[in-house]
């Protein structure tokens, strides 16, 4: 069971450039979701999906896209980096989005970007 | 919005010594998780609290739910240098369906060997 698996581990890009982190899960979780970490700020929400086909805005959504066409594949596209972008990030999954209480998020090694 | 305040930010104990760090609420919170990330790694879930007042262990770790649902702590006995890294907390809304998580900023604790 490999769990949840990032790709790439690291990437350094130029301001303007594009890029899609990948994210897939083999548990059959419901809920997958994206983070960013960045120094004294936690853990940001980024994006979120419930299941295949729906996705939903984070704190943080500006700059990222999402698209949830299977249940195991959850990518973050940045369109066109900024050095703001910056960061560790994290995609998360779970086996359901909480109906009484919150499931349990399972993490991803993370990938770590630089934009210059 | 919500929010979440954990304390303290930093903690330097020397091994041997007890840890605990706080997660407080201005509001109710529908439960609470904990997480802890070791340097350079990813959150790795480690309980959730649901019910006023729970106390729950594992091994040197002890955690409690207040009984308002508004606080959480994770207090460590005799820290050992495995224990070092980020303890985030993490809760969940008391609010109908669109339970997203609020996360602490995190706990970083170093041990002294």
């Amino acid at each position: 069971n490999a769990g949840v698996t990032q790709t790439p581990k690291f990437q350094v890009l130029k301001t303007g450039q594009s890029m899609t982190l990948q994210c897939a899960q083999d548990m059959n979780h419901e809920y997958m979701s994206w983070y960013r970490q960045d120094p004294g700020m936690g853990l940001r929400l980024i994006h979120y999906s419930v299941g295949a086909g729906i996705t939903d805005q984070g704190e943080v959504p500006n700059g990222y896209n999402v698209s949830r066409s299977t249940t195991e594949d959850f990518p973050l596209r940045l369109l066109s980096a900024a050095p703001s972008q910056t960061s560790v990030y994290f995609c998360a999954s779970s086996p359901r989005f909480g109906t009484d209480y919150n499931s349990p998020l399972h993490f991803g090694n993370g990938t770590r970007l630089t934009v210059t | 919005g919500q929010q979440v305040m954990q304390i303290p930010q930093y903690q330097h104990v020397q091994e041997g010594e007890d840890f605990t760090t706080y997660c407080n609420s201005s509001t109710t919170l529908s439960n609470i998780q904990w997480y802890k990330q070791r340097p350079g790694g990813h959150p790795v879930f480690l309980i959730q609290l649901v019910k006023s007042g729970e106390v729950k262990k594992q091994k040197r770790l002890t955690f409690q739910f207040g009984e308002a649902k508004k606080n959480s702590s994770l207090h460590i006995t005799a820290t050992q240098t495995t224990d070092v890294g980020t303890y985030f907390c993490a809760a969940g809304e008391n609010a109908g369906n669109n339970r997203k998580l609020i996360w602490g900023l995190g706990t970083s604790l170093a041990v002294n060997p």
